[in-house]
């Protein structure tokens, strides 16, 4: 049973361009959002949230945008360098749920120079 | 501020053996959780411990047990290794309840631990 789903195993784009990663859910009860971000050999780190009252954040070059009623969030990457090629993880947890957190399986961006 | 740290780095063992990884949450946090990934997965959520005690357990059977000590640290114990348990094993320490940056859902990760099973 798949709550977290991120469709598209691998994203390549140009240094520079805008990079977007999606999400899809099924719960209604996630409550919030989150993006992690992993390189290998390393834990996954912690990159951006929302929670679910909210239909935008942004922090400097990372943006995520939440559609409740399609149960869909993206992650935007603006200007994407070299440096953000990783994993990226989507992940929901419910308040309800004790916090619990719901992983998706990832997508592999790669960053062209 | 320590980060979580996490012990060992790798691990080999046989099938049917027993297996206790360990963690250190990082400073001020009281809530730990640890997760399995296998490879070309995300992580799947074990079990999460806050005060000493359980509180929400993913689909793994009770072979699969864990603790929480008084200073947050934690220890995810395996019994009865099967082939499937290699897997990166990873550690997140949260807080809840108190006013630390990022609040009870942000989740700050270990490296892990390699466990590979023989």
């Amino acid at each position: 049973d798949q709550q977290v789903k991120q469709n598209s195993p691998s994203l390549s784009v140009q240094e520079g361009r805008i990079s977007i990663l999606n999400c899809d859910y099924t719960n209604s009860m996630f409550d919030y959002f989150l993006w992690y971000k992993k390189y290998p050999a390393e834990g996954p780190t912690f990159l951006i949230s929302i929670s679910s009252i909210k239909d935008k954040n942004e922090d400097g070059r990372f943006t995520v945008f939440l559609n409740k009623s399609a149960k869909h969030l993206s992650l935007h990457i603006v200007p994407s360098q070299p440096g953000d090629s990783a994993v990226y993880f989507c992940a929901a947890s419910a308040r309800t749920g004790g916090f619990k957190t719901i992983f998706g399986a990832g997508t592999r961006l790669f960053v062209k120079a | 501020e320590t980060g979580v740290t996490q012990s060992p780095t790798h691990l080999i063992k046989t099938r049917g053996q027993q297996v206790t990884l360990r963690c250190s949450s990082q400073s001020g946090h009281n809530t730990v959780s640890w997760y399995q990934q296998a490879l070309g997965q995300g992580p799947q959520f074990i079990f999460q411990y806050y005060r000493e005690e359980e509180n929400g357990r993913g689909n793994f059977p009770p072979r699969f047990s864990g603790l929480q000590f008084p200073n947050y640290s934690s220890e995810l114990n395996v019994n009865a290794l099967e082939l499937d348990d290699s897997a990166l094993y990873l550690c997140a320490s949260s807080s809840r309840g108190g006013v630390l940056a990022g609040g009870p859902h942000t989740q700050y990760f270990g490296p892990g631990t390699r466990l590979t099973v023989l």
